[in-house]
């Protein structure tokens, strides 16, 4: 089992759409979670983080966290084509202190 | 200049040849990272350094050797390396090595081995 799940995609969504993106962890002692969205042909970016269970919102993204599902999403609202990228969910704690295990990232097509 | 740097961008390197990859945090920083990113493959963790001490090794070969002579600077050192390392590298820092702390990624170094 991998330990951190995404659906590698694409995802084609719709200008103005809302886009979900959504990743699963094996590890159930896991602390911190990140979504980082990475440019192809660039280096990763933060987009948001979430520690605790629930929503957590940023101008038009929101971050959702199930810690009894081992699920995490990402919502990005009003989608537009400059968020065609790939997301990347990354989960740290737990077992492994301190090091950051990234999911194999979905792709996200936003269309005109 | 901010941030995290890396050199060079690009390398292309024969499985001889030995090469270093620099990467430098602009942000006060205590902690450095390798990652090494393969097409089709997740994100994986190479090193850890807090405070220029080595935290974690991730059953890296040993053909990959870390340097970190200060917080603020990372090296890694590669020598008869094999093409299947071809990869993107990345450097990252965060304010420590705790599991809250947001990692910041340099641009990379793009690297083919031939």
């Amino acid at each position: 089992q991998k330990e951190v799940e995404q659906n590698s995609g694409p995802l084609s969504v719709p200008e103005g759409a809302i886009a979900s993106l959504n990743c699963t962890y094996s590890d159930r002692g896991s602390q911190s979670f990140f979504w980082y969205r990475q440019y192809s042909g660039k280096s990763p970016e933060l987009i948001m983080f979430i520690y605790s269970n629930g929503d957590k919102e940023d101008g038009r993204f929101t971050a959702q966290l199930n810690k009894a599902s081992q699920y995490v999403s990402l919502l990005i609202r009003d989608s537009q084509p400059s968020d065609s990228a790939t997301y990347l969910c990354a989960v740290s704690g737990g077992t492994s202190y301190g090091k950051l295990t990234f999911g194999q990232g979905t792709i996200l097509t936003v269309h005109p | 200049e901010t941030g995290v740097t890396q050199t060079p961008r690009h390398l292309v390197m024969g499985m001889t040849n030995k090469k270093s990859l620099k990467c430098e945090q602009h942000l006060g920083h205590n902690a450095m990272y390798w990652y090494k990113q393969s097409a089709k493959k997740p994100l994986e963790l190479m090193f850890v350094y807090s405070l220029e001490e080595r935290v974690e090794n991730n059953s890296v070969p040993s053909r990959f050797s870390p340097e970190c002579p200060n917080s603020s600077h990372l090296f890694l050192h590669l020598h008869t390396l094999q093409p299947e390392d071809s990869a993107l590298y990345l450097c990252a820092s965060s304010r420590s090595h705790r599991v809250e702390e947001t990692q910041y990624f340099g641009p990379g170094t793009r690297l083919l081995v031939l």
